[in-house]
C-alpha cells in the first residue's frame, strides 16, 4: 500500500516568511501526489497535484511543490506567508497499483503577525 | 456551482445508538467517496461508489457500517451500533471521473460525530 509521511505536525511561521511543509512518500513508480488544505470547519480543498508531467507543480494561493524522485519527496512551499494561510495541510498519494487516495497525518500551520 | 453538501454538520449520540449521514455530491459527478477523519489523522477512505455501484469498500467495517447510493446521486452512510472509537469527522467527496484516478476530489464540510 502507498503511504506518505509528513514531517512536523505543527509549523509556525511569521507573516511574510517562507512556508515549507515536508512530505515523503513510499510508492511504486509512478505515484500521483496531492496537497490539500483544510480550513477550520471546512472540507479539504485541492492545492495542487502531480500526475507525472512537470516536476515543479504550481497550485492555488501561491503554493508550489516539487516532485523529487531521488528523494521520494513532494515538499510544499510558499515564498511569503499570509495570515490566511493558517490551516491544516495534507499530503496524499495514489500509487500505480493502489487506486485509493492515502493521506498523511497533516501539518497545522500557524502564521504569526 | 454548488459544492458537496452534507448533513447534519454535528451529531452527538450515546454508544450503541445508530446514526445516519447524508451527502449530496456535485451535480454530474459519477464518483462518490466517504472518508473517516479521526482527530489528529488524515482522512481514511471507507467506501467509494461509481454511479450506484460500489468500487471499493475494503476498509468499511461492515459489521456496523453501511452505505448506499441508490439512484447514483446522493448517498447515506449509517453506523449501527456506534462505538466510542467511531467519534470522528465523516467527509463526503465527489469527482467527475473523466481523468480516472487522478480526478480532483471535491470535499464537503463533513459531519462531526461524537459518541458518548
Amino acid at each position: 500500500a502507498q503511504s506518505v509521511t509528513q514531517l512536523g505536525s505543527h509549523v509556525s511561521v511569521s507573516e511574510g516568511a517562507l512556508v515549507l511543509l515536508r512530505c515523503n512518500y513510499s510508492s511504486s513508480v509512478p505515484p500521483y501526489l496531492f496537497w490539500y488544505v483544510q480550513y477550520p470547519n471546512q472540507g479539504l480543498q485541492l492545492l495542487l497535484k502531480y500526475t507525472s508531467a512537470a516536476t515543479l507543480v504550481k497550485g492555488i494561493n501561491g503554493f508550489e511543490a516539487e516532485f523529487k524522485k531521488s528523494e521520494t519527496s513532494f515538499h510544499l512551499t510558499k515564498p511569503s506567508a499570509h495570515m490566511s494561510d493558517a490551516a491544516e495541510y495534507f499530503c496524499a498519494v495514489i500509487g500505480a497499483n493502489d487506486y485509493k487516495l492515502s493521506f498523511g497525518a497533516g501539518t497545522t500551520v500557524t502564521v504569526r503577525a | 456551482e454548488a459544492g458537496v453538501a452534507q448533513s447534519p454538520r454535528y451529531k452527538i449520540i450515546e454508544k450503541r445508538q445508530s446514526v445516519a449521514f447524508w451527502c449530496n455530491p456535485i451535480s454530474g459527478h459519477a464518483t462518490l467517496y466517504w472518508y473517516q477523519q479521526i482527530l489528529g489523522q488524515g482522512p481514511k477512505l471507507l467506501i467509494q461508489f461509481q454511479n450506484n455501484g460500489v468500487v471499493d469498500d475494503s476498509q468499511l467495517p461492515k459489521d456496523r457500517f453501511s452505505a448506499e447510493r441508490l439512484k447514483g446521486v446522493d448517498s447515506t452512510l449509517k453506523i449501527q451500533p456506534a462505538k466510542l472509537e467511531d467519534s470522528a469527522v465523516y467527509l463526503c467527496a465527489s469527482s467527475l471521473d473523466t481523468a480516472g484516478i487522478t480526478d480532483t476530489q471535491y470535499f464537503g464540510p463533513g459531519t462531526r460525530l461524537t459518541v458518548l
